[in-house]
């Protein structure tokens, strides 16, 4: 089955400590993985794709096939990253058709 | 920059009304989407198109219809709106990425 798991449904960090939200996937065949971020009163935005491997407001994440996993990293937090964040994966047809995960709430005290 | 836009932020609705959710983007994207997004399950795929007239069923179509008249336009239409149809609606179109209306709460009493 295809899946997407974010295990954490709330991460809580201070400000300038490390970060790492996990998303794990299940999918037969090769996806491409996204990190999408929804910060508040704000629509839903794309973070990075695996495909691009650049770091986006400090973010990077790294596919890891071996053991289907997409953790978005980013090493010293800023409030002002507090906002939700979802995993999703794409097969690699046309239609890029979205399987999202539940989502992770990230906030940052300060 | 790339525009999606949903018709209402915000909406109330009676159980049993017939209610219609527009999307409109002007970017030419051929494939357009309706999420709708629960706290704790997050982004639902109900349907989506990928041409003009055509639409395809997501994960939960069921009590949920589209039509897709025009390129730029896609409608979500509830038949016969129901409480457990209280949530948020996303709209997105894509080209090579997804590109995400700012949402429709739908409140049904």
């Amino acid at each position: 089955a295809q899946r997407v798991t974010q295990p954490e449904k709330l991460l809580s960090v201070f400000k300038g400590a490390p970060v790492e939200l996990k998303c794990n996937y299940s999918y037969s065949g090769s996806p491409e993985l996204f990190w999408y971020v929804q910060y508040s009163r704000q629509r839903l935005q794309l973070l990075l794709r695996h495909i691009s491997r650049e770091s986006i407001k400090g973010f990077t994440a790294d596919l890891n096939k071996g053991e289907t996993s997409f953790h978005l990293k980013k090493p010293f937090a800023q409030e002002e990253d507090s906002a939700m964040y979802y995993c999703a994966l794409s097969g690699m047809d046309s239609s890029y058709k979205l399987i999202f995960g539940s989502g992770t709430r990230l906030l940052v005290r300060p | 920059d790339v525009k999606v836009t949903q018709s209402s932020r915000y909406l109330v609705k009676r159980t049993g009304e017939k209610v219609f959710l527009e999307c409109v983007q002007d970017m030419d994207h051929e494939n357009m989407f309706w999420y709708r997004q629960d706290p704790g399950l997050g982004l639902r795929l109900i349907y989506f198109s990928y041409d003009v007239k055509m639409k395809e069923k997501g994960d939960i179509p069921e009590g949920y219809s589209v039509s897709r008249e025009k390129k730029e336009r896609f409608s979500l239409i509830l038949e016969s709106a129901s409480t457990n149809q209280t949530s948020m609606y996303l709209c997105a179109s894509s080209q090579n990425q997804q590109y995400f209306g700012p949402g429709t709460r739908l409140t049904v009493t």
